[in-house]
């Protein structure tokens, strides 16, 4: 079956802090690879994608995302974490003409 | 301009009612999809349409009908609401199925008592 898993479903982390929300992959094939990010009472908001070439992917907001094929990991990451940052992250793997899958999110918490 | 808007934003209702929420696109994408949220924040796809034509139908209750009169709305029917319907429901769209990125509306939070 094709997934996407997040391990953690909390992460804390000081503001200034460099940030990392896990996300690991089981797609055959090429997959597509998303980060969004929800904040309270909203909709998801797509921040980053990996297609193919370079593994690191830098998005919205100064965030970027690695892809690792070995370790069939994305994982999303900031140098420095800022409190507006708090907020539920989704990563989600998709392919052209197939569904979509999304993870079951990963609450961030900046602490000032 | 808003690119994905959904109405009502919010919809409290009894059980055994029908309702219908809204959705529309003006970006110009090919499919839209409809997703759940529950109250642990998990997403679920429901239905997914490419050019008005239904190409994903999880496995929820045939009282769910999506309708796509065209290609930028993609409305909901819900027929003998339940007490477990309740949750957050999002339209998003994207360009490509599947493989684009993914735009999603502000949600509408159907509460049912």
């Amino acid at each position: 079956a094709q997934s996407v898993a997040q391990p953690e479903d909390q992460v804390n982390v000081a503001e200034g802090n460099p940030l990392t929300v896990k996300c690991t992959y089981s797609v055959s094939g090429n997959p597509y690879l998303f980060w969004y990010v929800q904040y309270p009472n909203r909709g998801l908001q797509f921040l980053l994608k990996y297609i193919t070439g370079d593994n690191l992917v830098k998005g919205s907001y100064g965030f970027e995302a690695e892809f690792n094929k070995s370790q069939t990991s994305f994982h999303l990451k900031k140098p420095s974490a800022l409190v507006s940052d708090s907020a539920l992250y989704f990563c989600a793997s998709g392919r052209i003409g197939n569904q979509f899958y999304f993870g079951t999110g990963t609450s961030l918490t900046v602490i000032p | 301009d808003t690119a994905v808007s959904q109405t009502p934003k919010y919809l409290v209702t009894q059980m055994g009612n029908d309702k219908s929420i809204k959705c529309e696109q003006n970006l110009g994408h090919d499919t839209m999809y409809w997703y759940k949220q529950d109250s642990k924040k998990f997403l679920k796809i429901m239905f997914s349409y490419n050019n008005k034509e239904l190409i994903i139908n999880e496995t929820v209750p045939n009282r769910f009908s999506p309708k796509s009169p065209d290609k930028a709305h993609l409305n909901l029917h819900i027929n003998s609401l339940e007490l477990g319907d309740s949750a957050v429901y999002f339209c998003a769209s994207s360009q490509v199925s599947g493989g684009g990125e993914q735009y999603f509306g502000p949600g509408t939070r159907l509460t049912v008592t």
